[in-house]
């Protein structure tokens, strides 16, 4: 089995940041990667698809990189809606999630 | 415009059988490398993949869970099923149904429902 880890857990951070969060996969999931954003009692929201593949409609201050087994999510400046928890999750193989990245604000 | 419900019991008892179902509306499971999946969190945890079926019947399940789950489609209804059997309490979580689209670099989950809070208690 695929296991994702992200890091880190929680992350505090001001409107304006710049804020990165990355993904570990165990072995190698090419491009096969997407990011969700979730906010509390909702369901998940896709942000981002084969590893920097912008969903429609999502804001340009939301970007994905990496390839094989590591990848970040950039959000190159916080506003107050990006306030959430972010999931990365893998579909080389099967499909697994990280166990999420949680944004506070600082 | 895409959209997923699921629906299904609110409460089960330990070693009972769960069934959800997904109705959804704005694509059609007959579309080539259409699928649907399920998804479920517990509360304060993390997203667990479980299942999903896609256009022509093939099935992925997760290897962890495989074992007590079944999925099915009714395309003339726009229905998916997930049965999950000998439930107990850590399976408590909301399920969710999502649209897998088509396309080379589809394997991610387009739209989500809403989602459903199973709890399992006696």
């Amino acid at each position: 089995d695929i296991q994702m880890t992200q890091s880190p857990s929680t992350l505090s951070a001001s409107i304006g940041d710049r804020v990165t969060i990355t993904c570990r996969a165990s072995q190698s999931i090419s491009s096969w990667l997407a990011w969700y954003q979730q906010k509390p009692g909702k369901a998940p929201k896709l942000l981002i698809y084969k590893a920097s593949r912008l969903e429609s409609g999502v804001p340009s201050r939301f970007s994905g990189s990496g390839s094989g087994t590591e990848f970040t999510l950039t959000i190159s400046s916080l506003q107050p809606d990006d306030f959430a928890t972010y999931y990365c999750q893998q579909y080389n193989s099967y499909r697994t999630f990280g166990q999420g990245t949680k944004v506070e604000i600082k | 415009q895409i959209t997923l419900k699921e629906s299904g019991p609110t409460l089960v008892k330990p070693t009972q059988t769960l069934t959800l179902t997904c109705t959804f509306s704005g694509f059609s499971l007959s579309t080539s490398g259409v699928g649907v999946g399920w998804i479920r969190q517990p509360p304060g945890k993390a997203l667990e993949w479980l299942a999903l079926i896609y256009w022509d019947d093939d099935k992925r399940y997760n290897p962890s869970l495989k074992s007590r789950l079944t999925i099915t489609k009714d395309t003339s209804k726009n229905q998916v099923v997930l049965t999950m059997t000998n439930m107990d309490p850590v399976d408590t979580a909301t399920y969710y149904c999502a649209h897998r689209p088509s396309g080379d670099n589809s394997g991610h989950f387009q739209y989500w429902g809403q989602g459903t809070l199973v709890t399992v208690s006696s």
